[in-house]
């Protein structure tokens, strides 16, 4: 049973580039969502998806878009990244706004 | 205000000691308040979760206390375990009053259990 699954795991980025996260959820949930963990700053939600075909922006979504294409899979795209933007990147998704399934993240290094 | 304040920051704690965690929250429409365990290199999971109309709810050795008038929460862990030591995040939700479906996150605590 996968449950979240994130790729990739570690990616170092110029400043500059680009690069998409991919999320995918086998659980048939319908809410997915997009955060990062900083170190004392906890996890701080970037984007977040109620349903295939919707998004909304979270807390941090400066930088960042997101499509939900299909239910299963939400994906954060980073159009130029900044070394702001350095970070571990966690995906979840729950089947009604209680308990989260989380990923095993995404570190990501922008140079 | 969205915040939810937590502390500490960090914690040693000596094996079956009791461990305790504080989390402060300003919103009064927040009806959903978990605790996340998060151990290195892996994805935070849930704990225990309690909502405002109980004040207290246990599983096994964790406990979390709840004081709707003061806006706080707590996490005890009793008899302290070194497989404990993790990253404990509390949180707070208001999607079912708000429908906005999003979870505000307290900055974690690293706790660490010696043996």
């Amino acid at each position: 049973n996968a449950g979240v699954t994130q790729t990739p795991k570690f990616r170092v980025l110029k400043t500059g580039q680009s690069m998409t996260l991919l999320c995918a959820q086998d659980m048939n949930h319908e809410y997915m969502y997009w955060y990062r963990q900083d170190p004392g700053m906890g996890l701080r939600l970037i984007h977040y998806s109620v349903g295939e075909g919707t998004t909304a922006k979270g807390e941090v979504p400066d930088g960042y878009n997101v499509s939900r294409l299909k239910k299963q899979n939400f994906l954060l795209g980073l159009e130029s990244a900044a070394p702001s933007q350095t970070s571990v990147y966690f995906c979840a998704s729950s089947a009604t706004n209680e308990k989260l399934f989380f990923g095993s993240g995404t570190q990501l290094s922008v140079l | 205000q969205q915040q939810v304040k937590q502390s500490p920051q960090s914690l040693i704690v000596q094996k079956g000691g009791i461990s305790i965690i504080n989390c402060a929250y300003e919103n009064t429409a927040f009806d959903y308040f978990p605790w996340y365990q998060q151990f290195p290199g892996k994805g935070p999971a849930l704990l225990i979760a309690i909502r405002p109309d109980v004040s207290e709810k246990k599983e096994g050795r964790f406990t979390i206390s709840f004081n709707k008038s003061a806006k706080q929460f707590s996490l005890h862990i009793m008899d302290s375990q070194p497989g404990d030591s993790a990253t404990y995040f509390c949180a707070a939700s208001k999607g079912w009053t708000s429908g906005t479906y999003k979870y505000i996150f307290g900055t974690g605590t690293r706790l660490k259990v010696l043996a």
